[in-house]
């Protein structure tokens, strides 16, 4: 069946302009994640969401940074005045559960750079 | 906070050789550690994972082990065969008060297995 997609695959932007991401996670899975990774790191959690709502955002480094989900379904991240820290590899993950102990399916994730 | 360690960084086997990864994990609730195997240019994927109910799992030639006592937990993986070259990364399940699902990641080891 089809996995979690990402787009854009690729984003290069101007420091300063603002990006969305965009995760479809598999059908039916009602928990979604986004990561991050930076050049040669471990992958960093940014945010959570079961259903439409957020229960953990603890891992967004700054307000410049904000995600939504509708539907149940896609999410989008939003990255408003990028920097050129915030070129990364991000990566969305869907699980049929969020309790600890659901498979998280990763999709092959959008690559930005920050010019 | 909660912090998973994972050694060694690079390992570089022969083909038909076993690689052994090793992950240590600092909070002792976590009850959920999967492996991720990510390849050049793609999203890490699910190659097998082990409940804290549980002291060993093994699926063909990979196989993980817990000690939840120790705190660490290792990946196996028997006569490797050269399209096992990935990057591996372990991860556990920091529940917290949330009990989100989240994952806290180790850092990868760069497996390069020699034909």
């Amino acid at each position: 069946g089809a996995g979690v997609s990402q787009s854009p695959s690729n984003k290069v932007t101007e420091k300063g302009k603002d990006v969305e991401l965009r995760c479809d996670p598999i059908s039916g899975h009602t928990a979604l994640y986004w990561y991050r990774q930076s050049l040669g790191q471990g992958l960093e959690f940014l945010i959570y969401f079961q259903g439409n709502s957020a229960p953990d955002k603890s891992g967004l480094p700054s307000d410049r940074f904000s995600a939504e989900r509708t539907g149940g379904s896609v999410s989008t991240l939003t990255i408003q005045r990028t920097q050129q820290e915030d070129s990364a590899v991000y990566l969305c993950a869907s699980s049929l559960e969020s309790l600890a102990g659901g498979g998280q399916y990763f999709g092959p994730g959008t690559r930005l750079l920050v010019l | 906070g909660e912090n998973v360690e994972q050694h060694p960084s690079t390992l570089s086997v022969q083909e038909g050789d076993s690689a052994v990864i090793k992950c240590t994990y600092s909070d002792s609730a976590s009850n959920y550690f999967p492996w991720y195997k990510q390849e050049l240019g793609k999203g890490p994927q699910l190659i097998i994972d082990i409940r804290s109910n549980v002291g060993e799992k093994k699926d063909q030639r990979i196989a993980v082990t817990l000690n939840k006592t120790a705190k660490h937990f290792s990946l196996h993986i028997t006569e490797t065969q050269p399209e096992d070259s990935a990057v591996y990364f372990c991860a556990a399940s920091g529940i917290g008060s949330s009990n989100t699902g989240k994952l806290i990641f180790g850092q990868g080891t760069t497996l390069q297995v020699k034909p």
